[in-house]
């Protein structure tokens, strides 16, 4: 059964680079079965989805946070990754990795991390 | 961009239905999806394909999608079916969530 973690700093000091990583296990993120997805739910409200890897080359993004986000994978060692630039209080939230079956008609999120909060503060 | 309206918050007695409404431009013309999320806990999908209930969802949980609202019921509502509810879906290849209701079971 697929599993995902998250992990990285839970602090990230304004303009700064958030950077974080989703470990994936009993499962390949290689294997083109998933699109693995970043989504996140700042402090006391809602869920906003951020983007996918797909195939470990094909993207896509939230239209509001495309000119500052990349997701990226790395098939060795297993893992899939956010990178989020240019950081403000705004972008402080619980981050969550999630994964969609790639096949036709599933448009939901049925695996989901734990979860990892990021504070951006100085 | 494509917005999901959700009423902010839902009562219901235990026992009693509840109803949990999504609302989005032609939203019946694509597949809703719906996940619960207790406090300090991750999402669980409930419901997708509008009214498919994964492994594991206790049969109380159901759905329907039509028009512009999808809707998700809760019949025979216990204590534990408290929680925070998003409903979900695609528009232009983005995702888009709901902006939440909180089911409180007096």
């Amino acid at each position: 059964q697929v599993q995902l973690q998250e992990s990285g700093p839970g602090l990230v000091e304004p303009s700064q680079t958030l950077s974080l990583t989703c470990s994936v296990s009993g499962g390949s993120i290689s294997g083109g079965n998933y699109y693995w997805t970043w989504i996140r739910q700042h402090p006391g409200k809602g869920l906003e989805w951020i983007g996918y890897i797909y195939y470990s080359v094909t993207t896509a993004y939230n239209p509001s946070l495309r000119s500052r986000v990349i997701i990226s994978a790395d098939t060795s060692k297993n893992q899939f990754s956010l990178k989020l630039s240019s950081v403000s209080a705004a972008d402080t939230a619980v981050y969550y990795c999630a994964s969609r079956k790639a096949f036709r008609d599933s448009t939901h999120f049925d695996l989901w991390g734990r979860g990892t909060l990021v504070t951006v503060s100085s | 961009s494509y917005e999901l309206t959700q009423p902010p918050s839902v009562s219901v007695s235990p026992g009693q239905t509840a109803n949990i409404t999504c609302s989005g431009d032609k939203l019946g013309d694509k597949y809703a999806s719906w996940y619960q999320q207790r406090p300090g806990q991750s999402p669980v999908l409930v419901i997708y394909q509008d009214n498919t209930r994964p492994s594991g969802i206790p049969e109380r949980f159901s759905g329907s999608n039509s028009g512009n609202t999808a809707t998700l019921t809760i019949s025979g509502t216990q204590p534990m079916d408290e929680a925070d509810y998003y409903c979900q879906a695609w528009d232009s290849n983005t995702g888009v969530f709901g902006t939440g209701t909180t089911v409180t079971v007096l």
